[in-house]
């Protein structure tokens, strides 16, 4: 079992969608939560930090549930531009700062 | 300025042969990590330097896979007598400090196939 699984994609939406992605990750020590997203053949890029109170940023909108160890994405009123892959990501300090992947979920917003 | 480089950014290797990949981090940045993407999946880490330090490289698949950053900037790495298990793209990344978490910056890539 991977340590960090995600909804297997992809997800197909009209622009102006709301559509929500999730994550479970599996070591408990886990201390840093993160969502990235990756354009085609493009490099992942950081999107959000998530927070145990939950965090927005525009049309993004993130939740941590610690003791459930869920991870949550929502994306309101969705633009052709958020097509791309969201990569759910977690961080272990213990482990020095390599990060920990998802497979990732494909996104295509469709007009 | 200048972000994360990375080359070459397509590599073709026929099986068994050695391939050198390059990773120039962003200046001043301490950290450098080494990560694998099969296609289809997310990055998978492979080793990490702090400085010239090697100071993880509990991902690197077999002994085929080496990397070094001997002046704690430049990073290479090699993979000896390539197989087909090894085509993927293999991401470097930076960050300021190795202390904390500070934001990794991703380069393109170097997208290795091995016939």
């Amino acid at each position: 079992r991977k340590e960090v699984e995600q909804d297997p994609g992809p997800f197909n939406v009209p622009e102006g969608a709301t559509v929500a992605f999730n994550c479970t990750y599996s070591n408990s020590a886990s201390q840093s939560f993160f969502w990235y997203r990756q354009d085609c053949r493009k490099e992942p890029k950081l999107l959000m930090s998530v927070y145990s109170s939950g965090n927005e940023d525009g049309r993004f909108t993130a939740q941590l549930n610690r003791a459930s160890q869920y991870i949550s994405l929502l994306i309101r009123d969705s633009k052709l531009s958020d097509s791309a892959t969201y990569l759910c990501v977690v961080l272990n300090y213990n482990q020095g700062g390599k990060l920990i992947f998802g497979q990732g979920t494909e996104l295509s917003v469709k007009p | 300025g200048a972000g994360v480089s990375q080359s070459p950014r397509y590599k073709v290797a026929k099986r068994g042969q050695d391939v050198a990949l390059r990773c120039d981090p962003i200046s001043g940045h301490v950290s450098l990590f080494w990560y694998q993407q099969a296609l289809g999946q997310g990055p998978e880490f492979l080793t990490y330097f702090q400085n010239e330090a090697q100071l993880d490289k509990s991902g690197l698949p077999s002994d085929r896979f080496f990397a070094e950053r001997p002046e704690g900037s430049v990073s290479t790495l090699k993979i000896q007598r390539t197989q087909q298990e090894d085509s993927a793209v293999y991401l470097c990344a930076s960050s300021l400090a190795g202390l904390g978490y500070n934001e990794q910056f991703f380069g393109p890539g170097t997208r290795l196939t091995v016939l």
